[in-house]
């Protein structure tokens, strides 16, 4: 079975520092996700690709995060500087469609710790 | 604001037990219904969807949920549990083809 692959698995960082998140969605989905999910909640969309076209990056914080998908295969998600409050399980997913009809599907995640 | 909130935060229950889920949304217009669970240590996966049709759907491992519009509600069930049910159950809403967004989710926690 096809699946979306994150790196790394576990980052520790400290406050101020930069960090960084990468993810290669599963061959041919043309929509990438990363979302974001704190302890106790469910995962909160941060920013969507169409291609390497960002086409919702609403609840991106845009001070400190950047994503880019240069070619419109793989993602990186960076972080500068690091805050506490972003310690967090990042998620990656991706789709065929841009409606995400057929359902995401997720990566196994970064969980980010900031110290 | 509109959101997708799930009535359970922690549920424990016996094996052979049957399980309800509660997930209430207030988007209006057409919707895209989803349950997602999470095992431990594993990746969200998807339970299964609804689009529009029959609005009882069946999904993987013996789960079902129905859509009930006049109650802006998608509750999963499954009529008995067992231990490898354990996990975290996320209800999710993509109104009108936008983006996916979830619920809290709900920890279920089955006792052999």
């Amino acid at each position: 079975e096809a699946e979306v692959a994150q790196s790394p698995r576990y980052k520790i960082t400290e406050k101020s520092q930069a960090v960084a998140f990468w993810c290669d969605p599963i061959s041919g989905h043309a929509t990438l996700y990363w979302y974001r999910q704190i302890l106790g909640q469910g995962p909160e969309l941060l920013v969507q690709f169409q291609d390497e076209s960002v086409v919702d990056d609403s609840q991106l914080p845009k001070d400190r995060f950047s994503a880019e998908r240069l070619k419109g295969v793989d993602s990186t998600l960076k972080i500068q500087p690091a805050e506490l409050g972003d310690s967090a399980m990042y998620l990656c997913a991706s789709s065929l469609d841009s409606g995400g009809r057929d359902g995401y599907t997720f990566g196994s995640g970064t969980r980010l710790t900031v110290v | 604001a509109q959101s997708v909130s799930q009535h359970n935060h922690h549920v424990i229950l016996s094996e052979a037990a049957s399980l309800e889920l509660g997930c209430n949304y207030s988007y209006g217009g057409t919707v895209n219904l989803f349950w997602y669970v999470q095992y431990p240590g594993q990746h969200l996966q998807l339970l299964l969807k609804y689009f529009s049709g029959d609005p009882l759907v069946k999904g993987i491992k013996g789960f079902e949920a129905e859509f009930i519009k006049s109650k802006f509600s998608f509750n999963l069930r499954k009529p008995s549990v067992q231990w490898s049910d354990t996990a975290e159950y996320f209800c999710a809403v993509n109104p009108n083809d936008y983006k996916l967004s979830f619920g809290a989710g709900t920890t279920v926690t089955v006792r052999a």
